[in-house]
């Protein structure tokens, strides 16, 4: 069963560098998504992605995040300068068509700034 | 705006007992529904999803959850809890239409005690 797929599992930054958290989605959908779980908080929305650009972003994702799609397969989440409170887990999502459909997650990439 | 209440943080069942976790939804449009789980260090998996069909909906490891719509609710049920069951469960909110981002609660953490 295809699956989303996310790279690193883990990655340690120090603070101020920038990372980027890669991801393949399902190879047929469509739609793209970025979250993020703080440990021990609830799953947040960032950014979702369609047709080449960004269809909605939250007001976590302010112009320290971009994404990017930069071939078929990939879908990247760039932090520029990371911040302490940018550690967190990352979750990159897809779904094949928009409505109820579901989203698929990918494993996560756990990030530490320190 | 959607939301989602997730009634217990933490729910503590014997095994074989059943399992009963609580979810409110808040939704201006005719809503999509969802269930995940987070085994530990895992990613998120889809348990079960209503999307205006049956409200009674079933969904993979013997889970299932009724939408009601009089009482804004989509409680999760299990016959009989299994060692296995033992994660973190978050209720979901989407709109049937258009690619709006998922909403989740903050999450429910069931133990399971032999």
């Amino acid at each position: 069963e295809p699956e989303v797929t996310q790279t690193p599992s883990h990655q340690v930054t120090q603070m101020g560098q920038e990372v980027i958290l890669r991801c393949v989605p399902i190879s047929n959908h469509l739609y793209f998504y970025w979250y993020r779980q703080i440990l021990g908080q609830k799953v947040e929305f960032l950014v979702s992605f369609y047709n080449n650009e960004i269809s909605e972003k939250s007001e976590i994702f302010d112009d320290q995040f971009s994404v990017e799609r930069p071939d078929g397969s990939n879908f990247t989440l760039k932090i520029r300068s990371t911040k302490l409170e940018d550690s967190a887990m990352y979750f990159c999502a897809s779904r094949r068509l928009a409505g109820g459909e579901t989203q698929y997650f990918g494993p996560g990439t756990r990030l530490l700034v320190l | 705006a959607q939301s989602v209440t997730q009634l217990d943080s933490h729910v503590s069942v014997s095994e074989g007992t059943p399992v009963l976790l609580r979810c409110n939804y808040s939704s201006s449009y005719s809503p999509s529904l969802f269930w995940y789980v987070q085994h530990p260090n895992k990613g998120l998996q889809l348990l079960l999803k209503y999307t205006s069909a049956a409200t009674l909906v079933k969904g993979i490891n013997g889970f299932e959850a009724e939408f009601k719509k009089s009482e804004t609710s989509f409680h999760l049920t299990k016959p009989s809890a299994h060692m296995s069951d033992a994660a973190e469960y978050f209720c979901v909110v989407s709109e049937t239409s258009g690619n709006t981002p998922l909403v989740f609660g903050k999450g429910t953490r069931l133990s399971v005690i032999a």
